[in-house]
């Protein structure tokens, strides 16, 4: 099994450009979760997922969108970057929300807005 | 509220030594609680877990974390440090009722000194 891959591995943007973060598991988990890691900050919920077809928001989701394609998969989309959504963004998934259940992390992407 | 403390941004332990990594908490109720583990440009890795039961838990590479209700911390401990123990540690938490997702702490860096 793969686990949790997210593409691209790294990204250049300018102020205004969108792009979409890809997020894939193969573990066959329901919820999945994007959050993004600033240095001193530890890491910051911005979307999750609890099962395929519903999405939430969590602590920082101000100029995001998501998209729960469908159980595998789990997009992040910037419509309009700014310099402060530079970051790492790491996607995360686990069985179920909620509760003692461990969530497994993907690699990151390292986004860099100018 | 939901938070987690990591009092110490970086704590130095010669290679054979105990280690120990400091995390307190703040929930409503019981908590789960866990750590998780940093290498370089790398995805978060969990590392062990405390649900309920025995205080004392065990998880990965020789890693273990005592929960202690009173004190509200979660301290994670190795009887003896390896070099490539040297990591970004992080400690987070979710309350059983009602939470939406795990509050991190902002990570302490473990370098183990040869």
């Amino acid at each position: 099994n793969a686990g949790v891959t997210q593409t691209p591995k790294f990204q250049v943007l300018k102020t205004g450009q969108s792009m979409t973060l890809q997020c894939a598991q193969d573990m066959n988990h329901n919820s999945m979760y994007w959050y993004r890691q600033d240095p001193g900050m530890g890491l910051r919920l911005i979307y999750y997922s609890a099962s395929e077809g519903t999405t939430d928001k969590g602590e920082v989701p101000n100029g995001y969108n998501v998209s729960r394609l469908n159980k595998r998969e789990f997009s992040l989309r910037l419509e309009s970057a700014a310099p402060s959504q530079t970051s790492v963004y790491f996607c995360a998934s686990s069985v179920m929300r909620g509760g003692g259940e461990t969530q497994y992390f993907g690699p990151g992407t390292r986004l860099l807005v100018l | 509220a939901q938070s987690v403390a990591q009092p110490e941004d970086q704590v130095n332990v010669a290679e054979g030594n105990p280690l120990t990594v400091k995390c307190t908490y703040s929930v409503s109720g019981n908590p789960y609680l866990f750590w998780y583990v940093q290498y370089p440009n790398r995805g978060l890795q969990f590392l062990l877990k405390y649900i309920t039961g025995d205080n004392l838990v065990k998880g990965s590479y020789g890693f273990e974390a005592e929960f202690n209700k009173s004190q509200t911390s979660f301290h994670l401990k190795k009887p003896s440090a390896l070099v490539s123990d040297s990591a970004l540690y992080f400690c987070a938490v979710r309350a059983p009722i009602g939470a939406n997702n795990l509050f991190f702490g902002t990570g302490t860096r473990l370098t183990v000194i040869p």
